[in-house]
């Protein structure tokens, strides 16, 4: 199936710095992309769908100035967490869906520790 | 985002067993739903998925079963193996947007 690079798959910063995460899809063209955030021994929570080329939809409480996504070409989209505190620890995984595949493939995910 | 939700958070069964686990899902105009599978600090793993003009849908060792009346998704997993042991979540597919439930834990004995 098609692959979802995801990267860093661990990072750890300190408050107030901001972390970029990579998401790349690898032999396939991903026009678009999603990002969700996960608790532990919780669900996915859907945080925005990005669309090559064009401005992330954000849900509903995430805030699209903390979480920058870009999405500038059809295989990379990037996820900034800027200002990062304590509170924005957690597992973040990206999604891509090309044009004729309706399948959501997964990046590994990026384990996100604020001390 | 819509609710999708499951029915049990905690299923374990003996190895060769088959596995049965339940999704109840609430927006009645999703039409695409899937299954993954989510090992520790992995990212989610597709299994199968299902359109909603289908009642069910068979992978290798895995069947999907949707039943829109009652707006319920259910993955069966034929001679349970301990590899199969994760968290199962299921998804609701609408135009763009996918939404996951809660999640299944899965644990398989030997």
């Amino acid at each position: 199936g098609a692959v979802v690079s995801q990267h860093p798959s661990w990072v750890i910063c300190k408050s107030g710095t901001s972390v970029k995460i990579e998401c790349r899809s690898l032999d396939f063209q991903a026009t678009t992309m999603f990002w969700y955030r996960q608790f532990p021994k919780q669900s996915l929570m859907l945080m925005a769908t990005s669309n090559e080329g064009s401005k992330a939809t954000y849900e509903q409480g995430v805030e699209k100035d903390k979480f920058l996504i870009n999405h500038a070409s059809l295989t990379l989209s990037t996820l900034t967490v800027t200002s990062a505190h304590p509170e924005d620890s957690s597992f973040y995984i990206c999604s891509a869906r090309g044009l004729t595949n309706e399948k959501l493939f997964f990046g590994s995910g990026t384990q996100l520790s604020v001390l | 985002g819509e609710s999708v939700g499951l029915h049990l958070p905690t299923l374990s069964v003996q190895e060769g067993d088959n596995s049965i686990i339940n999704c109840a899902y609430s927006n009645s105009a999703s039409d695409y739903f899937i299954w993954y599978k989510q090992e520790s600090g992995k990212g989610p793993q597709f299994i199968i998925d299902i359109r909603s003009n289908m009642d069910k849908r068979q992978g290798q060792r895995v069947t999907v079963l949707l039943n829109k009346t009652v707006k319920h998704l259910s993955l069966q997993i034929a001679a349970t193996q301990p590899g199969d042991s994760a968290v199962y979540f299921c998804a609701e597919g609408t135009g763009n947007q996918f939404y996951f439930g809660t999640g299944t834990s899965l644990t398989v004995i030997p």
